[in-house]
């Protein structure tokens, strides 16, 4: 298995443009969880979905930032327009059906640098 | 409300000497607990878990932890640390597959 698969693995982009980033989560898994790790913050969650559905948005920062999960084997984080404050690193991590105790698997994460 | 705490930001061991990294939790039952390890650049390793039975659980690299209820910790342990396990260590909570709740992590430097 490949395991979670996120691309690019950098994005460098000027402020204001739009930026997506990929997740492909591992094969068979059905929730998927998007993070952001920053210094001040550490590890945020920013939503989760459940059999494609997204359950928990509350984490998303603000309407600048959008999640889709059109199939069980991509999903999508949209920020649109991009701030300097959104350079993070963006980790997307996927869970098998309600296995809670089998422990996340992360990607590489997406390391964002808005400027 | 659900918390999770790691007191120690950075510590420091030297190679081949014990370590214990720890991590106490706030929630509203018994959760399930899990140890993440984050080298430079790379995203985060399971390490090990914790969500039932023995309450000593052992994970990869060496790694154990231990589970105790009556003081809410779960913390990790290695009888002698090696200059490959200097990286960032995450303490999680959670229940089913709701969301983790993260500590904000414990550097730990390897002294040669």
């Amino acid at each position: 298995d490949a395991g979670v698969i996120q691309s690019p693995r950098h994005e460098v982009t000027e402020m204001g443009q739009e930026v997506t980033l990929r997740c492909k989560p591992i094969s068979g898994h059905n929730s998927l969880f998007w993070y952001r790790q920053t210094m001040m913050r550490g590890l945020e969650l920013l939503i989760y979905f459940n059999n494609n559905v997204p359950i928990d948005d509350s984490g998303m920062p603000e309407d600048r930032f959008s999640a889709k999960m059109p199939n069980a084997s991509f999903s999508t984080l949209k920020i649109q327009p991009s701030e300097p404050r959104d350079s993070a690193v963006y980790f997307c991590a996927s869970l098998p059906g309600q296995g809670g105790g089998y422990g996340y698997t992360f990607g590489s994460g997406t390391r964002l640098t808005v400027v | 409300a659900q918390s999770v705490t790691q007191p120690d930001i950075h510590i420091t061991v030297s190679e081949g000497a014990s370590l214990e990294l720890r991590c106490n939790y706030s929630y509203g039952a018994t959760p399930y607990l899990f140890w993440y390890v984050q080298s430079p650049g790379q995203g985060l390793q399971l390490l090990l878990k914790y969500f039932s039975g023995d309450t000593l659980v052992q994970g990869i690299k060496g790694f154990e932890a231990e589970f105790k209820r009556s003081q809410s910790s779960f913390n990790l342990r290695k009888p002698s640390v090696h200059w490959s396990d200097a990286a960032e260590y995450f303490c999680a909570v959670g229940r089913n597959f709701n969301k983790f709740y993260f500590g904000s992590g414990t550097k730990l430097n390897v002294k040669p």
